[in-house]
Parts: structure tokens; C-alpha cells; sequence
């Protein structure tokens, strides 16, 4: 009963540096998504993925990149890591349709990300 | 503006209170209605949903929509200390990429 799974928990980076957070999930679900969560912000969409092979940008994309490898992993990427990316990251997955409102997003336990 | 506003509290009751969330929205769209839970460095879970207007209950948990004041709550009966958690309200116009408040943290003492 895995869910999502989110690695690494924390991190630490330079400005400048890059990484890749990875996601997976195994429910089967269609969609992925992406989050960031400052404190006073609420969670803020970055991109999702509605299927595989397809992603789009959410509220907050500038500085991220992201890649559905298949319908079980979304990754995101930060190519050069600056401190206002400095956040707490949120990989969900989702039923389409109307099968999202029996479930919800299925969060992971989150990625703690510093940027120094 | 933000489109969906809470208050981020920390809102204090004492064990067996009844508590009261809130979110406002200026989206008139907005018809699919979620309440999630999160504990301290843990994902958000959900807790609720609702389709357009109305209550809906399930245990100590009621969930309320009103659309014509856009407001939606989320009433906790005799709320328990492992209910201390931050709730967040979500929402969406066609039921995808909901939009989440910033939460409302909750600390209920024994």
C-alpha cells in the first residue's frame, strides 16, 4: 500500500546547482502533479500531467522542468536551483473524471528542499 | 486577491469543542469542494468532498457549501487532540487542478 512515493526527503543545494525530484505512484491513476508549499501560500500548482505522455503548466512553472517517464513516475527538475525555490514539494496523482471526487489527490509525504 | 482564502489561525479549542473552518472564493465557477487534512510534515489527506451547494456529513465531520456567498465550512463535533492538524479547503470548476487555500492550522487541548 505504497501510494506516492517521493525521494529524496530533504535536500540541500547551492545556487546554481540542479536535481531531480522523482514521484511514483501505484495506483494506476492518469493524472500527476506537482506542488509547492510556502508557508501563507497554500499549495501552488507547478505542472501536471493529465496522461501519460502529456504535461502542462500550472500556476507556477518558471524554473521547473518535469517529465512523464510513464504512467507511474512524473519527475521534476530543477535545472538551476535559486533560494526563492527554497519549499516543501508535493507529487499527488489522481483518478480523471468524475472518479476524482471519490478519492481526492493522493498526496506523497513531500520533498524538503533547501536552497543556499 | 487570492482566489481562495483562509484563515491561517492557529485556531486553540478546548477537547469535545465544535469547531468551525472556513473558506472564502471570488471563482463563482467553482463547484467541486474538498477539505483535506495535513499533520505536521505529512501529505495532505482528504477528509470530505462536496458537489455544488449543500451539507454533507459523515461521522464528526459536516461539510457546508454555500455558492451564493461563496463560503464553504467544515464543522468538526466533539473535536478530539488527534484532530490537531492544518485543514485545507480545495476547489475546481470542472473537477480537475483544484485550487487549495493556504489552510487553517488547528490545535484542540486535552
Amino acid at each position: 500500500n505504497a501510494g506516492v512515493t517521493q525521494t529524496p526527503k530533504f535536500q540541500v543545494l547551492k545556487t546554481g546547482q540542479s536535481m531531480t525530484l522523482q514521484c511514483a505512484q501505484d495506483m494506476n491513476h492518469n493524472s500527476m502533479y506537482w506542488y509547492r508549499q510556502d508557508p501563507g501560500m497554500g499549495l501552488r500548482l507547478i505542472y501536471y500531467s493529465a496522461s501519460e505522455g502529456t504535461t502542462d503548466k500550472g500556476e507556477v512553472p518558471n524554473g521547473y522542468n518535469v517529465s512523464r517517464l510513464n504512467k507511474r513516475e512524473f519527475s521534476l527538475r530543477l535545472e538551476s536551483a535559486a533560494p526563492s525555490q527554497t519549499s516543501v514539494y508535493f507529487c499527488a496523482s489522481s483518478e480523471n473524471g468524475e472518479a476524482i471526487m471519490d478519492y481526492g489527490y493522493t498526496f506523497g509525504s513531500g520533498t524538503r528542499l533547501t536552497v543556499v | 486577491q487570492k482566489e481562495v482564502e483562509q484563515d491561517p489561525g492557529p485556531l486553540s479549542v478546548p477537547e469535545g469543542a465544535i469547531v468551525s473552518l472556513n473558506c472564502t472564493y471570488s471563482n463563482s465557477a467553482f463547484q467541486y469542494f474538498m477539505w483535506y487534512r495535513q499533520y505536521s510534515r505529512k501529505g495532505p489527506e482528504l477528509l470530505m468532498y462536496t458537489y455544488s451547494s449543500g451539507n454533507k456529513e459523515d461521522g464528526r465531520f459536516t461539510a457546508q457549501v454555500d455558492k451564493s456567498s461563496k463560503y464553504i465550512s467544515l464543522f468538526i463535533r466533539d473535536s478530539q487532540p488527534s484532530d490537531s492538524a492544518t485543514y485545507l479547503c480545495a476547489m475546481s470548476d470542472y473537477g480537475q487542478n483544484f485550487v487549495f487555500g493556504p489552510g487553517t492550522r488547528l490545535s484542540v487541548l486535552p
